[in-house]
């Protein structure tokens, strides 16, 4: 089992649509990032969390760390917004290094 | 403030060449990571470099593998040997001390 999950693989929503991607892990974090990559690009981090919750624009996170659970959610979607997401933890033992999950495509339809 | 550079951003070896990957990172940022993205997998981890010093290579493949960080430019991944199998996109991120990690653009490496 991943140390980090993420739901679901794949999502295809029409623009507008209120958009939640889910991320769970197993291991004791001292953060959780929100990453985004376009096909054949670089990565954006979006959030890093340790706690509560962010917002940005549109796009908006939340992490309960008693429940090792964040989610991610795109508000008013557009096909802009079609990319990669990935989540990405901070392990409290093993330095800095992020481990991540697999990542969730998105796809907004006009 | 330029963001994290990485170059080259495209590199194409044949098998048993040496490939370096560079990465200058954000000013003021003193902490390196390499991760490496293989084809339709998800981003691994390879090393953690602070200035002159590894400080987690436990991502980094036993052979052929090898990072730097001088103090003086940038820091360096450097796959001697090169195999298909090495072929991926290697991205380098850069923080300060226990903040948000930037990363660059990634250096997509072919190998033939």
């Amino acid at each position: 089992k991943n140390e980090v999950e993420q739901s679901p693989q794949n999502l295809t929503a029409q623009e507008g649509e209120f958009i939640t991607i889910n991320c769970s892990y197993s291991v004791g974090i001292s953060a959780l990032h929100w990453l985004q990559q376009h096909p054949g690009g670089g990565i954006v981090s979006l959030f890093m969390l340790s706690s509560g919750k962010k917002k940005h624009g549109r796009l908006i996170a939340t992490i309960n760390i008693q429940e090792k659970h964040s989610s991610l959610h795109i508000t008013a979607s557009h096909p802009r917004d079609s990319a990669v997401y990935i989540c990405a933890v901070l392990l409290i033992q093993g330095a800095q290094k992020l481990v991540f999950g697999q990542g969730t495509r998105l796809t907004i339809n006009p | 403030n330029a963001g994290v550079m990485q170059n080259p951003r495209h590199l194409v070896r044949r098998r048993g060449q040496e490939a370096r990957l560079r990465c200058s990172p954000m000013k003021g940022h003193s902490h390196v990571y390499w991760y490496r993205q293989l084809p339709e997998e998800g981003l691994k981890f390879m090393v953690y470099l602070q200035k002159e010093n590894i400080i987690d290579e436990s991502g980094m493949p036993k052979e052929r593998f090898s990072a730097e960080f001088p103090k003086e430019g940038p820091s360096i991944l450097r796959i001697q040997q090169v195999v298909r199998g090495d072929s991926a996109a290697y991205f380098c991120a850069s923080s300060g001390a226990m903040e948000t990690q930037y990363f660059g653009p990634g250096t997509r490496l072919l190998v033939l």
